[in-house]
Order: structure tokens, then sequence, then C-alpha cells
């Protein structure tokens, strides 16, 4: 079954420090994963997707097959991306599996 | 279009009324999903369709819900005898069909059942 990992309920980083969001999934395949986030009262946008290949407001990701693992990352963590991060796959066109989430807080 | 549109956003019932959720999705999506995310947890998969045809249910949805698309446009999800249980936010998302494509999240109904 497939099933995706957030191992950190809560992540806690000071403004300017390096911030890692940790995903890992289990699938036997080759899914498509990604990066939801949801601001304070806000509806739930995607952040990311692993074949875009992007950097979107400072955050990347690398698909890394042989640990099965999508950490996001960024390098210098700012008061606004305090938020909740939702790791997601999917496999042809499947619908999505998230993980439980990790609450971003970044202290000024 | 401002987006995928939800309503009621907000809904309290007693335990074994019935309610019924609406979802508008964005107009040329023809893929419509519908989760369910209680607290702590990540959105859950419950059904989803291509246009009218709903492909999958999930075994989360037990044969009290049932969901339709009747026309391909908006979609209900109707819960009968409601439980304490069922109390939880539910979401619907759109998308075109193809991989990798994004889904775009309404705001959600919010559910309590005392």
């Amino acid at each position: 079954a497939q099933r995706v990992t957030q191992p950190e309920k809560l992540l806690s980083v000071f403004k300017g420090a390096p911030v890692e969001l940790k995903c890992n999934y289990s699938y036997s395949g080759s899914p498509e994963l990604f990066w939801y986030v949801q601001y304070s009262r806000q509806r739930l946008q995607l952040l990311l997707r692993h074949i875009s290949r992007e950097s979107i407001k400072g955050f990347t990701a690398d698909l890394n097959k042989g640990e099965t693992s999508f950490h996001l990352k960024k390098p210098f963590a700012q008061e606004e991306d305090s938020a909740m991060y939702y790791c997601a796959l999917t496999y042809q066109s499947t619908p999505l599996v998230f993980g439980k989430g990790t609450r971003l807080s970044v202290i000024a | 279009d401002t987006g995928v549109s939800q309503n009621p956003r907000h809904k309290i019932t007693k335990r074994g009324q019935n309610v019924t959720f609406r979802c508008d999705p964005i107009s040329e999506h023809n893929r419509l999903y519908w989760y369910r995310q209680t607290l702590g947890q990540g959105p859950e998969f419950l059904t989803y369709f291509q246009n009218e045809a709903q492909l999958e249910k999930s075994r989360l949805l037990s044969d009290r819900f049932s969901a339709e698309r009747p026309k391909g446009s908006f979609s209900t999800l109707e819960i009968q005898r409601t439980e304490q249980g069922d109390s939880a936010m539910y979401l619907c998302a759109s998308s075109r069909s193809g991989q990798g494509l994004e889904q775009f999240f309404g705001p959600g109904t919010r559910l309590t059942v005392l």
C-alpha cells in the first residue's frame, strides 16, 4: 500500500536558519511526489512537485528513489514560511495519498 | 472563476441526521475529488469522479456516504444517519486528468456532529 511518512509534527526554526521538512514514502513503483502547503486561514495549495524540478518561494525538494525520500528544503527560513506542510504522492493519476503534515514555525 | 467552492462552510448537526455538502469545481476540470481531514491528520481520500463517472471509492466511504456528480460539473456528498465519528473537515479538489497535474482544493466544509 502507498504510504507517506512525515516524522515531525512540529518543526521550529529561527528566521534565517535552514529548513528541512522530511518526507519518506513507501511504494514499489515510480510515484509522483508533491508538497502542499496550508497557510493560516487559507486553503490547501500546491507548493511544488518533483517532476517540475522547480524552486518555489525558495523551497526545493529532490526525489531520492534509493532512500524513498522527498525532503523539502529552504536555505534561509522567513516568518511567512510558517504554515502546515503536507507531502503527498500519486501514481498514474490515482488520488493523492497525504502524510500527516508538519507544522513549520519560524521564530523571529 | 475564483477556484473551487464548497458549501456550506460549516455544518452542525445532531447525530442521526442526514447532511449534504456541495462542491463546485473549476469549470474546465473534469476530475473531482473528495477528501476527509480530521485533527492531526492529512487529508484522506474518499472518492473521485472523472466527468460524471465515479471511478473509485475508498474503504473509508461506508454505506452511509454517497457522492454524485450528475452532469459532470458540481458534486454532492451526502452522509446519512450521521455519527460523531463523522465530524471532520470535508475537502473537495478538482483537476484536469493526466499525470502530475495539480489538484486545486476548496476551502472545505467543517462538519460537527453533536
